[in-house]
């Protein structure tokens, strides 16, 4: 267990659909980053929230959002999905040392 | 902004063979390289990091050396089992204050028994 959790861990759900997932940084950690593995792929940052405030904006498509609460936990809505959106997406919460991920969340788009 | 890239893609090796993953990248401001494993289906976890006031750092039977003047920076694995199987991922972070990695694109490393 990294300390890092992720929920749900599968979601299929079908085009043009709306979902959210979850993210619980590890205790102590302000930062959550987001990223987006699609099949044999590299990791596409997506964006970075530093207690509770946005810092950083990858490749994140405008259907996408994310947001971070005072427990800093944080949610990461993708909506009108499409089945390109088919991918693992990872969190990681960081301690300015190094990240730690989390066991990422399957989406499948059908 | 900065841009890591990796070679090679995929890297076959025999079991006991070594390994050599290189990475480049472009911002000379970066002072932090992670490197990450990620087996099928999991997440990625750091295996091995390094800052840039230090050339070479060892962990039983990986390590990393760092070029700063060149910009690149390897990953070495002795001794290599098949347990090594799996993707790496290099990283760099770009001095920012935030701590906010650039990822390679990886290499899938198969380790034949």
């Amino acid at each position: 267990d990294s300390g890092v959790t992720q929920t749900p861990k599968h979601l299929i759900t079908a085009t043009g659909q709306r979902v959210t997932l979850r993210c619980s940084p590890r205790s102590g950690d302000l930062s959550v980053y987001w990223y987006q593995q699609s099949l044999d792929q590299g990791l596409q940052f997506l964006i970075h929230y530093y207690n509770g405030e946005e810092r950083a904006k990858g490749n994140i498509l405008e259907r996408f959002s994310a947001q971070q609460f005072p427990d800093l936990h944080s949610e990461l809505n993708l909506s009108s999905l499409e089945l390109g959106d088919s991918a693992l997406y990872f969190c990681a919460s960081s301690d300015r040392v190094g990240y730690t991920f989390g066991s990422g969340t399957r989406l499948t788009v059908v | 902004g900065e841009n890591v890239e990796q070679h090679p893609s995929t890297l076959s090796v025999q079991e006991g063979d070594s390994a050599v993953i290189k990475c480049t990248y472009s911002d000379s401001a970066s002072n932090y390289f992670p490197w990450y494993k990620q087996e099928l289906g999991k997440r990625p976890q750091l295996i091995i990091d390094i800052r840039s006031n230090v050339g070479e750092k060892k962990d039983q039977r990986i390590a990393v050396t760092l070029n700063k003047t060149a910009k690149h920076f390897s990953l070495h694995i002795t001794e290599t089992q098949p347990e090594d199987s799996a993707v790496y991922f290099c990283a760099a972070n770009p001095n920012t204050g935030f701590q906010k990695l650039v990822f390679g694109t990886g290499t899938r490393l198969l380790v034949s028994p």
